[in-house]
């Protein structure tokens, strides 16, 4: 089966201490990407990955960080996490970076107290 | 820089009715346009892909349609029921492949 695989779902941490969401596609896909959904503000591309070793800045990169090591991972780090990145985060990942359906994670529920 | 807007930001209707969601946006030079479902506190479900060479897609009870050359796209769902109750959202890449602007999506709500 076709999956996204987000890790944690759902996550409370304290201000400062460092954590990464890992996410996995078995799908063999080039392209991932992260995001976040806040409300009123809608969902906000944080980093995408064209293909293995090749990292792109999304609208709101700030306070984050990638790596693409390896085809089918795609971790967030967040090096000193604070109040303000408190939100819903999705992984995606499709074939290419333009031309073909996007899979969504489940999402992670991160709060940062 | 592209921008992608949804109107409206809710919608209610009995069931059974035929709808339209819309979204605009503002850089014509796009790849393509994909709408998305969303339940809550779940992930996104593709439900359309347009390629920017398109004019429209369907499946089952949904169409989409794209009109670069106005910026705007439509989804049009078919007979409504309640289980389509949800959000929509409509996507579009920004200047470079790989950069996917959402709009904010609209708010469904089919009653019984």
């Amino acid at each position: 089966e076709a999956q996204v695989t987000q890790n944690p779902r759902y996550l409370i941490t304290v201000t400062g201490k460092k954590l990464t969401v890992t996410c996995s596609q078995n799908m063999n896909h080039e392209y991932m990407s992260w995001y976040r959904q806040d409300p009123g503000l809608g969902l906000r591309q944080i980093y995408y990955s064209m293909n293995v070793e090749v990292t792109d800045k999304g609208d709101v990169p700030e306070g984050y960080k990638v790596s693409r090591k390896e085809k089918r991972n795609f971790p967030l780090i967040l090096e000193s996490p604070s109040p303000n990145q408190t939100s819903l985060y999705f992984c995606a990942s499709s074939l290419t970076g333009s031309g073909n359906t996007i899979y969504f994670g489940e999402g992670s529920w991160l709060t940062v107290v | 820089k592209q921008e992608v807007t949804q109107i409206p930001a809710a919608l209610s209707v009995p069931e059974g009715e035929n709808l339209v969601l819309n979204c605009s946006f503002t850089d014509s030079a796009i790849y393509n346009l994909q709408w998305f479902r969303q339940d809550p506190g779940k992930g996104l479900t593709s439900l359309l892909l347009i390629q920017s060479s398109q004019r429209e897609q369907t499946s089952g009870r949904l169409n989409a349609s794209l009109d670069k050359s106005s910026g705007r796209s439509t989804l049009y769902i078919a007979a409504s029921q309640p289980g389509d109750s949800a959000t929509y959202l409509c996507a579009a890449y920004g200047g470079s492949q790989g950069n996917l602007i959402f709009g904010k999506g609209t708010k469904l709500s089919v009653k019984p």
